[in-house]
């Protein structure tokens, strides 16, 4: 079944101690990003991967880090968490557009972390 | 700056009638656009797109129309059904980097 993977799917930490949220997905997409979705505020984009290697800042990218070392995984890392990174994370992927029919994202479940 | 608008937080029709959602947006280089449908505890599920070179898609009971002199697309579910209960999402799409902006989301709640 084609999907993305994220775990954990819920997570509850203390201010300061790094977390990783891991994002993996096995459709072979290139491309691969990480939203927020907070209320009132909707999906917004913290960092994207065009293709291994290759990763750029979205939309609210402070305080968050990411790596795209393999095509299928792209772990999203919270160095030093603090209580306003508090939200639900998606993690997404998609086929270049040129490729042939375009779907969007795939997206993951979901990751409802809260930092105290 | 929000430059795909989803200006109704919420919309409540009865089922078998038509739900319109609207979304309008700002950025001209918007040249692919898509309605995505979310359930609580889920990620967000592609519904239909459109692309710029038309006006008009139809899948099943949804369907989108793209208006660009207004920046305006809407979705139209016909007829509703209880389990078209959901946030619904639209996005848009263009230039290089296949980012998708997200309006804020619209919850569509159908009454039996």
């Amino acid at each position: 079944e084609a999907q993305v993977t994220q775990n954990p799917r819920y997570l509850i930490t203390v201010t300061g101690k790094k977390l990783t949220v891991t994002c993996s997905q096995n459709m072979n997409h290139e491309y691969m990003s990480w939203y927020r979705q907070d209320p009132g505020l909707g999906l917004r984009q913290i960092y994207y991967s065009m293709n291994v290697e290759v990763t750029d800042k979205g939309d609210v990218p402070e305080g968050y880090k990411v790596s795209r070392k393999e095509k299928r995984n792209f772990p999203l890392i919270l160095e030093s968490p603090s209580p306003n990174q508090t939200s639900l994370y998606f993690c997404a992927s998609s086929a270049y557009r040129d490729r042939g029919p375009y779907y969007g994202y795939t997206f993951g479940s979901g990751t409802r972390l809260t930092v105290v | 700056d929000q430059q795909v608008k989803q200006n109704s937080p919420s919309l409540s029709v009865q089922e078998g009638r038509i739900s319109i959602l609207n979304c309008d947006y700002t950025n001209s280089m918007f040249d692919y656009f898509l309605w995505y449908k979310k359930y609580p505890a889920e990620g967000p599920t592609f519904l239909i797109s459109i692309s710029s070179i038309k006006d008009k898609n139809e899948d099943g009971r949804f369907t989108v129309f793209l208006n660009k002199s207004a920046k305006h697309l809407s979705l139209h579910i016909v007829p509703s059904q209880p389990g078209d209960s959901a946030v619904y999402f639209c996005a848009a799409s263009g230039g290089s980097n296949y980012k998708l902006t997200f309006g804020k989301g619209t919850l569509l709640t159908v009454n039996p």
